[in-house]
């Protein structure tokens, strides 16, 4: 089966940083993707990692480190735009016939104050 | 251009009812997926269509029925609503079965009363 752990709130102030932590426990582990979800909107994908290091995209960044089922989102220079919720998700490879499934962490609610 | 687009994007209704909701998307995509977002966020895939062709279906009631008439929509038919059955539905896309850069329709509330 699949376990995704992720902290449940965060709050972090305008124009710090912040780390956003997701462990995993899969079999058939075939990558990690990251997406940030405002409230009352649909989900929009930030990022993707399937071999270990960082991945660097604007002020966001997200790491992988597959031997320790970790994975990290860090948002530099917050903005207020940037409260929201990080969904880590899973992707998994299963079975002979390649089936792919995904499953979605519950997310990490982050408020930036002022 | 919308990308990917549900209707409609609230729905309420009273237990025992059947309900549908669209999605279409012209993004080109081969690959459409069906969510459920529930009251505590969780989102959690319920079928993924890959070439109008049935890939994933997920432990669902069977209440619950896909229809892919063509790449570009998959449609969600949910027969005798239930209460439980409230939740936010998403539709996504992706270029093919990978599940890679997904992009989400807007969402249907469904609220059973």
């Amino acid at each position: 089966g699949q376990n995704i752990d992720q902290p449940t709130e965060m709050t972090a102030t305008e124009g710090a940083i912040v780390q956003i932590n997701c462990t995993y426990q899969t079999s058939g582990f075939n990558g990690l993707f990251w997406y940030q979800q405002h409230a009352g909107e649909a989900p929009t994908f930030l990022s993707y990692n399937v071999l270990d290091g960082l991945e660097e995209k604007g002020r966001f960044s997200s790491f992988l480190s597959r031997s320790k089922g970790y994975s990290y989102l860090l948002l530099k220079e917050l903005q207020m735009k940037d409260s929201a919720s990080y969904l880590c998700a899973v992707r998994s490879l299963e079975g002979g016939a390649g089936s792919y499934q995904l499953t979605f962490g519950k997310g990490t609610k982050l408020s930036v104050i002022p | 251009d919308t990308a990917v687009s549900q209707t409609p994007k609230y729905l309420v209704t009273q237990m025992g009812n059947d309900k549908s909701i669209k999605c279409e998307q012209n993004l080109g995509h081969d690959t459409m997926y069906w969510y459920k977002q529930d009251s505590k966020k969780f989102l959690k895939i319920m079928f993924s269509y890959n070439n109008k062709e049935l890939i994933i279906n997920e432990t669902v009631p069977n209440r619950f029925s896909p229809k892919s008439p063509d790449k570009a929509h998959l449609n969600l038919h949910i027969n005798s609503l239930e209460l439980g059955d409230s939740a936010v539905y998403f539709c996504a896309s992706s270029q093919d079965i990978r599940f890679y850069e997904q992009y989400f329709g807007p969402g249907t509330r469904l609220t059973v009363t």
